[in-house]
């Protein structure tokens, strides 16, 4: 079956340093992969994704890899800030309509001045 | 607005009582989701619609469990009989075609509470 597991949480830095977020996914195709994430008060909203293997999704100063070979997409960031506190999410979506997603238990993340 | 909107934010019900938890999706979305988020827990698939065709009802955990979208806009899930394992935040997403390589659009969330 299809599923997907990340880092758990709660997971507390200071403003400036590194982030990794881990996520391993199992599925039975070619999934798509996704890191969704949820600040204070909102709903979750698309941070990244990728389509298929070797591509690097990015925004916002994040990065994750979708890689084949160790079935991995983990999410980095070089320097993170106190406005990126928030609960972060690895997903999958597989399938001819891809119509379920597969979402990771979320890893809380804050960041201190 | 212009984004997934969903009613009532908050829900509290009596154990056995029926609730309606709506949601009006981004307009012209083909594509309407229902997740079931428990506490410190990832949103689980309930059940998901094209237009007003309910195309999978697989992760609806009972048959107390109801959704609908007669007119492919406004959704409603409905949970009849309710007991304390149903409280969760109940998420709407909407996307406007296949979510294969595209976004889902999430509401804010009904958090229901059962006592």
């Amino acid at each position: 079956g299809n599923s997907v597991t990340q880092m758990e949480g709660p997971v507390t830095l200071s403003e400036e340093a590194f982030l990794t977020i881990n996520c391993t996914y199992t599925a039975t195709g070619y999934p798509s992969l996704f890191w969704y994430v949820q600040y204070p008060g909102e709903g979750l909203q698309l941070l990244l994704k990728a389509t298929k293997a070797d591509d690097k999704g990015s925004n916002k100063g994040f990065e994750a890899t979708y890689r084949k070979e160790t079935t991995s997409f983990h999410l980095e960031k070089g320097s993170v800030q106190v406005s990126d506190s928030a609960v972060y999410f690895c997903a999958l979506s597989e399938g001819n309509t891809g119509n379920q997603f597969y979402f990771g238990t979320g890893t809380s993340l804050t960041v201190i001045p | 607005g212009a984004g997934v909107s969903q009613s009532p934010r908050y829900k509290v019900a009596k154990r056995g009582q029926d609730v309606a938890l709506r949601c009006d999706p981004i307009s012209g979305h083909v594509s309407l989701f229902w997740y079931q988020q428990a506490l410190g827990q990832g949103p689980e698939f309930l059940t998901y619609f094209q237009n007003e065709a309910q195309l999978d009802k697989s992760g609806l955990p009972s048959d107390r469990f109801f959704a609908e979208r007669p007119e492919g806009s406004v959704s409603t899930l409905k949970i009849q009989r309710t007991q304390q394992e149903d409280s969760a935040v109940y998420l709407c997403a909407s996307s406007p075609g296949n979510v294969r390589i595209g976004e889902l659009f999430f509401g804010e969330g009904s958090r229901l509470t059962v006592l």
